[in-house]
Order: C-alpha cells, then sequence, then structure tokens
C-alpha cells in the first residue's frame, strides 16, 4: 500500500512568486494534516481537513497561505506571493476517523523562499 | 491553546546503552492522547509510542517505553539498548480527545554512537 506522498520534494522560489505543494495521502484515510517546521523549531499545525471540509485552519498564518482538498482525496497548499519567513519544510500526514489513531506522514516538501 | 515542550534540542548515547528524552506539556483537557513520534535522517516520520491519557499503565513496545506523570503533565521516552538505528529526531505529540488536531514538541535529535 501506498504511503503519504508530498511533491515536490525540494522548491526553491524567489520572494514574490506562488508556489503550490500536493499531498496525495492514503486512501481511505479521512483525515489530512498540513504542518510546517522552521528549522530548528517545532512542528507546528497549520491545517486539518475531514474529508473535502476544512475541520480547523487555525494554524494557518495568513491570507497568502491556501489549502484545499478536491474530492476528499489529495490536497494543494498554496502559497501566493512567498515571502522569505515562509521557509520551512511542510509535511502533510493522514489518519483514519477516530481518536488517537497514528498519522502516517510523508516526506515532507522542503520549501526555500530566496 | 495545548503547547509541547521538549527541552533537549540533542543528545547522545552509546549503542547498546539507555537513553531517556523528556516532553512536558501543557493542557486544561483531562483525557487526550500522547505519541513519541521518530524520523531517521532523510526519511518519513513515523509512530514510535503512544499514550492514552486515560490509561494509568505506561506504555512499552519493546526497547521503547514511555513515563507518563500526568498530574506533571509530563511524557519521557526511555529507550533501553539503543541501537544504531535508533539514530533519529524524536518528537513529542499531544491530541486531544475532541479532535484529531496534533500539536508537536520542537524535537530532540538523538544520536547513537558507536
Amino acid at each position: 500500500e501506498a504511503g503519504v506522498t508530498q511533491f515536490p520534494s525540494h522548491s526553491v522560489i524567489e520572494k514574490g512568486q506562488t508556489v503550490t505543494l500536493r499531498c496525495d495521502p492514503i486512501s481511505g484515510h479521512d483525515n489530512l494534516y498540513w504542518y510546517r517546521r522552521v528549522m530548528g523549531k517545532e512542528i507546528k499545525f497549520l491545517l486539518h481537513f475531514v474529508k473535502e471540509s476544512k475541520q480547523d485552519e487555525s494554524g494557518m498564518p495568513n491570507n497568502r497561505f491556501l489549502a484545499e482538498r478536491t474530492g476528499g482525496t489529495y490536497s494543494t497548499l498554496k502559497v501566493q506571493p512567498a515571502e522569505l519567513e515562509d521557509s520551512g519544510v511542510y509535511f502533510c500526514a493522514s489518519s483514519l476517523r477516530g481518536r488517537g489513531t497514528e498519522a502516517f506522514f510523508g516526506q515532507g516538501t522542503r520549501l526555500t523562499v530566496v | 491553546a495545548q503547547t509541547v515542550t521538549q527541552s533537549q534540542p540533542e543528545m547522545s548515547v552509546q549503542e547498546a546503552e539507555t537513553v531517556t528524552l523528556s516532553c512536558t506539556y501543557d493542557t486544561s483537557e483531562n483525557n487526550y492522547y500522547l505519541f513519541w513520534y521518530k524520523q531517521p535522517p532523510s526519511r518519513q516520520m513515523i509512530l514510535v509510542i503512544r499514550q492514552e491519557a486515560y490509561k494509568q499503565q505506561n506504555a512499552t513496545e519493546n526497547r521503547f517505553s514511555v513515563n507518563f506523570q500526568k498530574a506533571a503533565k509530563s511524557f519521557s521516552l526511555k529507550i533501553s539498548d539503543s541501537q544504531l538505528g535508533d539514530t533519529a529526531m524524536y518528537f513529542c505529540a499531544f491530541e486531544p480527545l475532541h479532535n484529531n488536531d496534533m500539536r508537536f514538541g520542537a524535537g530532540t535529535r538523538l544520536t547513537v554512537k558507536p
């Protein structure tokens, strides 16, 4: 069974440009999460989808970030326009419905804004 | 809001010895889940061990065990008989019972030395 996959693995863009990150969760997982880790700091929650609905987007830093999950399958996270402080590793994770279930993570997308 | 603190950015241990990674958290909730995740170099984050707050018995998974002190809001991870393959970033995570939103600590980089 395929795990959580993220594309691209690395992205280097200039300040002001747009970048779209993609996450393909494990098939059948209703829950999909986006997290971000800035170098040396904690992994911060960005948002949580249950199927196609945004359950909690309290971690989204500002309106330059837009996440979608079309049809409750894959998800995209768009940053427009990118700023220097957006650099970091963006993780996606998915899990089955239910409490305390294991979350499966992708390898992350390393975003560098220059 | 729940916060998770890992006060040890880096640790090292000799192969075959025991090491304990600390984690504290802050919450007003009574029931929740706690996790330790491991991210080996250049690999995906995977679950090491989980604990339900309503269970008094400490969770164990082979060489991995936790010391869960609910009153102190402490959740340390003990790795016995450390192996070279245990070298990784270790993240402590908290998940409330009423939703699936996990919060992570900043991580502890563990190096197992031969």
